[in-house]
């Protein structure tokens, strides 16, 4: 299984939105709702942003969503905040009855 | 609260074995899937597969298929992860996750074990 498809850095400054993209399969993304977001700083356990494409867990802020078209699924954080810098991977759930995650997307908050 | 705690770190040779461990608290261990996803130095995320503590199920990412053995010691609530015949590219932080049966996504890590391949 291939890792999904995410683009190798983005940036905004401080207050403006970021969109993540993450592309995969119809194997993956394509077919299932199952894609979730998480988010790494550097030297922690990453921490789940997004489930289920677009469900947020408890305590995470509203500045974050999800959504999906086709083979896409796409973060957005709106009010870039500094604590926001980080990494971002995908998951997604597959025919194969597995798991793959995107290669990650460092966020530099300018 | 839930907490997963792994064994400490661990450096071996090439073409040895490695067994991490995750010991998790605070839930019914029984109830929910854990994961495990690994993380090379300046790498992504990994997936490398799941075991069902309740029935000992398995399944593994296709690349370790011969390589990987998840175990679990129900009494001690305890999970274990089984990596043979490792290579430089093994090198990585070893990570457990929490994830519920119904559910594609993981909640809960511990706090990874590093694992050095090296001669």
């Amino acid at each position: 299984q291939s890792a999904l498809t995410q683009p190798a850095s983005v940036s905004g400054s401080p207050g403006q939105s970021i969109t993540i993209s993450c592309t995969g399969t119809s194997s993956d993304i394509g077919n299932y709702k199952y894609v979730s977001w998480y988010q790494q700083h550097p030297g922690k356990a990453p921490k789940l942003m997004i489930y289920d494409v677009s469900n947020r867990p408890s305590g995470v802020s509203d500045r974050f969503s999800g959504s999906k078209s086709g083979n896409t699924a796409s973060l957005t954080i709106s009010g870039l905040q500094a604590e926001d810098e980080a990494d971002y991977y995908c998951n997604s759930y597959t025919s194969s009855n597995t798991w793959v995650f995107g290669g990650g997307t460092k966020l530099t908050v300018l | 609260q839930v907490q997963l705690v792994q064994s400490g770190a661990e450096v071996k040779e090439p073409g040895a074995s490695v067994k991490v461990s995750c010991k998790a608290s605070g839930y019914t261990f029984t109830d929910y899937y854990i994961h495990w996803v690994r993380q090379a130095p300046g790498q992504g995320l990994e997936w490398m597969g799941r075991i069902n503590p309740n029935t000992g199920g398995t399944k593994y990412e296709q690349k370790l298929q011969g390589r990987v053995t998840m175990t679990r010691d129900t009494p001690i609530s305890t999970a274990y992860m089984e990596l043979s015949s490792l290579r430089s590219d093994d090198t990585a932080v070893y990570y457990c996750a929490r994830g519920q049966y119904i559910h594609n996504y993981v909640g809960d890590w511990g706090q990874g074990t590093l694992v050095t391949v090296s001669s």
